[in-house]
């Protein structure tokens, strides 16, 4: 079945300092893949999404680039704040599976200190 | 633009009370729904999902029900609330099954 491997956390960065959570997966089909955030206390927010390989999704300075040759889909930023201080989950859809819902990995909590 | 509203955001209730959590959908028609279930720690359990109304599909055998009696409406039940029951509750939906979901804000539930 689907599945997707995170970096175990938790993961401590200072301010301004470079993020690299990876994500790889597993997946019968040609999946979409997703990074969702979850702030304190939260639900989950949709970060940034990739449909087909080598598409790079990114938003809020957050980036990931779909690589299908070493399936993972690994997320970046190049200057953390401490208000990045969440929970990151990456997630994937199979589109060719009979999946009614997406496939989670466990969560890589991240805190960014002052 | 769609919302997804999810209420209460928390409750405390004692063990052996009844449970209804209620999640709404606004700006969209016939959205797939779902339950998912964040115990202490941060991993996802889908719990329940809708891909219609009174179509139900539980993902995991265990105390909890849950009802689509509107297109846009679903609903989180217990009749007997268990210790075990405690974590944060999320309700989201997507336009089609297997697709990016969108998340309520959450409800804390604490057994006690």
């Amino acid at each position: 079945g689907d599945s997707v491997t995170q970096m175990e956390g938790p993961v401590t960065l200072s301010e301004e300092a470079f993020l690299t959570i990876n994500c790889t997966y597993t997946a019968t089909g040609y999946p979409s893949l997703f990074w969702y955030v979850q702030y304190p206390g939260e639900g989950l927010q949709l970060l940034l999404k990739a449909t087909k390989a080598d598409d790079k999704g990114s938003n809020k300075g957050f980036e990931a680039t779909y690589r299908k040759e070493t399936t993972s889909f690994h997320l970046e930023k190049g200057s953390v704040q401490v208000s990045d201080s969440a929970v990151y989950f990456c997630a994937l859809s199979d589109r060719s599976g009979s999946a009614r819902q997406l496939t989670f990995g466990s969560g890589t909590q991240l805190t960014v200190l002052p | 633009s769609q919302t997804i509203h999810q209420w209460p955001a928390t409750l405390v209730q004692p063990v052996g009370s009844p449970l209804s959590l209620e999640c709404t959908v606004e700006g969209t028609s016939n959205p797939n729904l779902y339950w998912y279930r964040q115990a202490a720690g941060r991993g996802l359990q889908l719990l329940f999902y809708s891909v219609g109304i009174g179509q139900i599909s539980s993902e995991v055998p265990q105390n909890l029900s849950a009802s689509r009696p509107q297109d846009r409406q679903f609903i989180l039940s217990s009749k007997k609330l268990l210790l075990s029951d405690s974590g944060f509750y999320l309700c989201a939906w997507s336009f089609r099954p297997n697709t990016e979901a969108f998340f309520g804000q959450g409800t804390r539930l604490t057994v006690v």
